[in-house]
């Protein structure tokens, strides 16, 4: 079946470094999501991205999507303690409305 | 954050039992969702709903049924509950079936 990849499964970076996660899926995808998950919290839609090789920022956040819309990666530039949690994509099986979860990535950030 | 509860928020319940969760909006969405997240696996989805009594499952649907008699309730059932059901289950809506927004989550603990 469909599967969604993530790498690194933690990561633990001095605040002010920067961070990236990647996200691989075994098939094609119509879209990419992002959410965050601080700890002991519920996950949190970030952004999605639609066409290949699309990238969107949103402040020190950068998502790029691949151009064979089979991956994903999400860089933080300089990294704050308010960084913290788990990274997740997701990504829909195709036809459907039902999305596939990466297992995450987790940032620890040490000031 | 959008109006989406759970309920009860913690439960601990015998092998065996029955254990109905509630999942309740006020944004009449279209499209809820019910994960469980266990450590090193993500959000795996369980089963999900594209309208009233419009149901499908999820990659890890085996021992839970859901239903939705009304827009606003999304009720997940485990109709014998085994400890493998020990779990963290989040509930999330969609209006369009992209941004899923989640719910706070319920922490089910199986003796």
């Amino acid at each position: 079946g469909q599967q969604v990849m993530q790498i690194p499964q933690y990561q633990h970076v001095q605040e002010g470094e920067d961070f990236t996660t990647y996200c691989n899926s075994s098939t094609t995808l119509s879209n990419i999501q992002w959410y965050k998950q601080r700890p002991g919290g519920h996950p949190v839609f970030l952004i999605q991205l639609v066409k290949s090789g699309e990238v969107k920022k949103q402040k020190r956040l950068t998502f790029q999507f691949g151009e064979a819309k089979k991956n994903s990666s999400l860089h933080i530039t300089a990294t704050q303690t308010t960084d913290v949690g788990t990274y997740f994509c997701a990504g829909p099986t195709s036809g459907t409305y039902k999305y596939i979860f990466g297992t995450g990535t987790r940032l620890k950030v040490l000031a | 954050d959008a109006g989406i509860t759970q309920s009860p928020r913690h439960k601990v319940t015998e092998t065996g039992t029955p254990v109905t969760l509630r999942c309740h909006q006020t944004e009449n969405h279209r499209y809820m969702y019910w994960y469980r997240q266990d450590p090193g696996h993500g959000l795996r989805l369980i089963h999900y709903s594209y309208g009233v009594k419009d149901t499908d499952k999820g990659e890890v649907s085996d021992g839970y049924s859901v239903s939705r008699s009304k827009t606003e309730d999304f009720l997940l059932t485990l109709e014998s509950a085994t400890s493998s059901q020990t779990s963290v289950y989040f509930c999330a809506i969609s209006g369009t079936g992209s941004e899923q927004y989640f719910g706070p989550g319920t922490r089910l603990t199986v003796t």
